[in-house]
């Protein structure tokens, strides 16, 4: 079975700093990927998932992701965050061809500082 | 186009008490989750309806637990009776079909508190 490692459990940042949120996963077939963001008091909503093909996926609010299929890694990225930003990231897996149901990580509180 | 809904927000029990909670999807997905988020915790699955049938209820803690979706729109969910490991967010989603590369949608949660 499919498995998700969130290696930060809280990370802190200034604005307008970069930011790495660190996604590993484990699984013996091939896999999607995806981020979802929490803002307070909301569900999640997708930020990016990376299906097939290009390896670097870009999604929205400037956030962007990249599968290494050696490293079994699907980091986040943003060049620049916002106050905004602020809130906890949530990556996931589903397995190809078996149940495909969705896996999460324990989850990242990013807070972002003025 | 209307989001997920849910309701209630917030609920607060006694122990052995039981609760209800509904969700109506995103109009025309056929495939609604419910999943159970506690604290510190990411969102787990504990069923899975496609249409009015269900795809997995491996997590569905059977013997307290219990969910319906009779006419493949809403869904409730049940909990009887509660123990206080039941704290924790309920969120329902949804998703045009049952393909892992879907999208899911997700409602705002339900908060129950269980004393």
């Amino acid at each position: 079975a499919q498995s998700v490692t969130q290696l930060d459990s809280q990370v802190p940042v200034f604005e307008e700093a970069p930011v790495e949120l660190r996604c590993n996963y484990s699984s013996s077939v091939s896999v999607y990927l995806f981020w979802y963001v929490q803002y307070p008091n909301q569900g999640l909503q997708l930020l990016l998932k990376y299906l097939s093909g290009s390896t670097l996926v870009k999604g929205i609010n400037g956030f962007e992701a990249e599968f290494n299929k050696s490293q079994t890694s699907f980091h986040l990225r943003k060049p620049s965050v916002h106050i905004s930003d602020t809130a906890e990231y949530f990556c996931a897996v589903s397995e190809q061809g078996g149940s495909e149901k969705l896996v999460f990580g324990k989850g990242t509180k990013l807070t972002v500082n003025p | 186009e209307a989001g997920v809904a849910q309701s209630p927000r917030y609920k607060i029990i006694e122990k052995r008490q039981s609760v209800a909670f509904w969700c109506n999807p995103i109009s025309g997905h056929a495939t609604l989750y419910w999943y159970q988020q506690i604290l510190g915790q990411g969102p787990k699955l504990l069923i899975q309806f496609q249409n009015n049938g269900v795809v997995d209820d491996s997590q569905l803690p059977k013997d307290r637990f219990s969910a319906e979706r009779l006419k493949g729109v809403d869904s409730t969910l049940k909990i009887q009776p509660a123990k206080l490991e039941d704290s924790a967010v309920y969120l329902c989603a949804s998703s045009p079909g049952t393909s892992g590369k879907e999208t899911q949608y997700f409602g705002p949660g339900t908060r129950l508190l269980v004393l």
